[in-house]
């Protein structure tokens, strides 16, 4: 099955600065790669996706970049707040799976 | 709001017992998958339906079911419940079911406390 990493696991960050995750992942037929944002007592939500045959895409203050041939890729945040405290999953996902795998998470917390 | 509806939002139950959560995906959405998530075990993949029909397995345990119906709610039931059990249980809904992924929107989740 699919081995999915997450790396950092905490990570915490001053108000401005910016935050990069990275994801690592076994299956080389994955094709799709999204990236959910759960806050406290909700469930995860998309904030933003990726598909194989591109490398980079950035929405506001959020892009991710893949890396197909290493199976990693990445969530930039730029100019971090504190509302972007939350815990940041990856789910790369071969999309005839069915379902969506998802890393363990990272807690990103920004302080004021 | 993701429009996806779970109840109950709380449950909690004695070891043995048998629970039914309730999902009611988007309107129009036909798909929908269940995820157990534990502090330790992270968001775990259970089980998919796409228009009633069984799609996808995970580590669904065999004391676990569950089915969609034909108006596309999808009930988890879980018995001979054991400690362990204790987790939230999210529901997911989408408009793909097959060979194309898009967005799946989470519910709330179900708090399920097994004491």
């Amino acid at each position: 099955g699919e081995n999915v990493e997450q790396h950092p696991s905490t990570l915490s960050v001053q108000e401005g600065d910016s935050a990069v995750i990275k994801c690592t992942y076994s299956d080389s037929a994955s094709n799709y790669f999204p990236w959910y944002k759960q806050e406290l007592g909700k469930g995860p939500q998309l904030i933003i996706d990726i598909r194989s045959n591109v490398g980079e895409k950035k929405d506001q203050r959020i892009a991710v970049t893949l890396n197909k041939t290493a199976k990693h890729f990445s969530l930039h945040i730029t100019e971090t707040q504190p509302e972007d405290s939350a815990v940041y999953f990856c789910a790369p996902t071969y999309t005839s799976y069915g379902k969506l795998t998802f890393g363990q998470g990272t807690i990103l917390t920004v302080h004021p | 709001d993701s429009g996806v509806t779970q109840t109950p939002k709380h449950l909690i139950t004695a070891t043995g017992q048998r629970v039914t959560l309730r999902c009611s995906p988007r309107s129009g959405d036909l798909s929908v998958y269940w995820y157990q998530q534990s502090l330790d075990q992270g968001l775990q993949f259970l089980i998919h339906y796409y228009n009633g029909e069984e799609r996808a397995k995970g580590n669904i345990l065999e004391r676990f079911s569950a089915q969609q119906f034909p108006d596309l709610h999808s009930e988890l039931n879980l018995s001979s419940l054991e400690l362990g059990d204790s987790a939230l249980y999210f529901c997911a809904s989408s408009v793909s079911g097959g060979s194309i992924i898009t967005e799946a929107f989470f519910g709330q989740g179900t708090r399920l406390t097994v004491v």
